[in-house]
């Protein structure tokens, strides 16, 4: 089937700890994106990458990390810089600018 | 600067009631794009519209309308005859793709509550 994948759907943290977050989209989708939303709040943009090898930060990017090392993959490093990691991430993908980008059913993330 | 309000925080409905949703934009570019996505329960957003910023045709599909207007900067959405599994987060994006280089902006959400 064609889509995006994010995996895992849940995943809890010890504190000081990095984790990642698996983006993979076989859409063909040049640019790719990372969202946080908090409880009851709207997206925020933490990266994004409009090709292979370049990535630009968002409006929260302090603490994460990303590589955009294939076309197909976006994974996300939540670093233990990150002082309020929990969070639900949504992973997205489009085409060229303008267009519409499409979602990942998200993962979870809880600090423990 | 690129911004998207969404003033409604929380909105209830009893079933079978129309409901409109209301997206107010600011944007430094002529061409720009809008979106309009719900969240489910589930989680997972699911895109329902784009229009471009020379497209001032309102659209309609099914229950579903959205209104554009330049001349206030909005972009509303209307559900017509709400059932209860239109009962979600929807979020409002704006898009300009040569001032911020393919960042897109969502408002915080309204949160639609249909009751039966």
């Amino acid at each position: 089937d064609g889509g995006i994948t994010q995996s895992p759907k849940y995943l809890f943290r010890k504190e000081g700890q990095n984790v990642t977050l698996s983006c993979e989209q076989n859409l063909n989708h040049d640019a790719m994106y990372w969202y946080r939303q908090d409880p009851g709040q709207g997206l925020r943009l933490i990266y994004y990458s409009q090709i292979v090898n370049d990535f630009q930060k968002g409006d929260i990017a302090e603490g994460y990390s990303v590589s955009r090392e294939k076309k197909e993959s976006f994974p996300l490093t939540v670093t233990s810089a990150q002082k309020n990691p929990t969070a639900f991430y949504l992973c997205a993908s489009g085409t060229f600018s303008g267009n519409t980008i499409y979602f990942g059913e998200g993962s979870w993330l809880t600090v423990v | 600067a690129q911004k998207v309000t969404q003033a409604q925080t929380e909105i209830s409905v009893v079933e079978k009631e129309d409901v409109t949703l209301d997206c107010v934009y600011e944007t430094r570019d002529t061409t720009y794009y809008l979106f309009w996505y719900k969240q489910p329960p589930s989680g997972e957003l699911v895109f329902l519209i784009r229009r471009n910023s020379f497209d001032e045709q309102n659209e309609i599909s099914g229950r579903y309308s959205w209104n554009f207007q330049k001349s206030t900067s909005s972009f509303n959405f209307t559900i017509t005859a709400s059932q209860v599994v239109d009962s979600a987060v929807y979020f409002c994006a704006l898009s300009e793709p040569s001032v911020s280089n393919d960042k897109i902006i969502f408002g915080k959400g309204t949160r639609l509550h249909i009751l039966p």
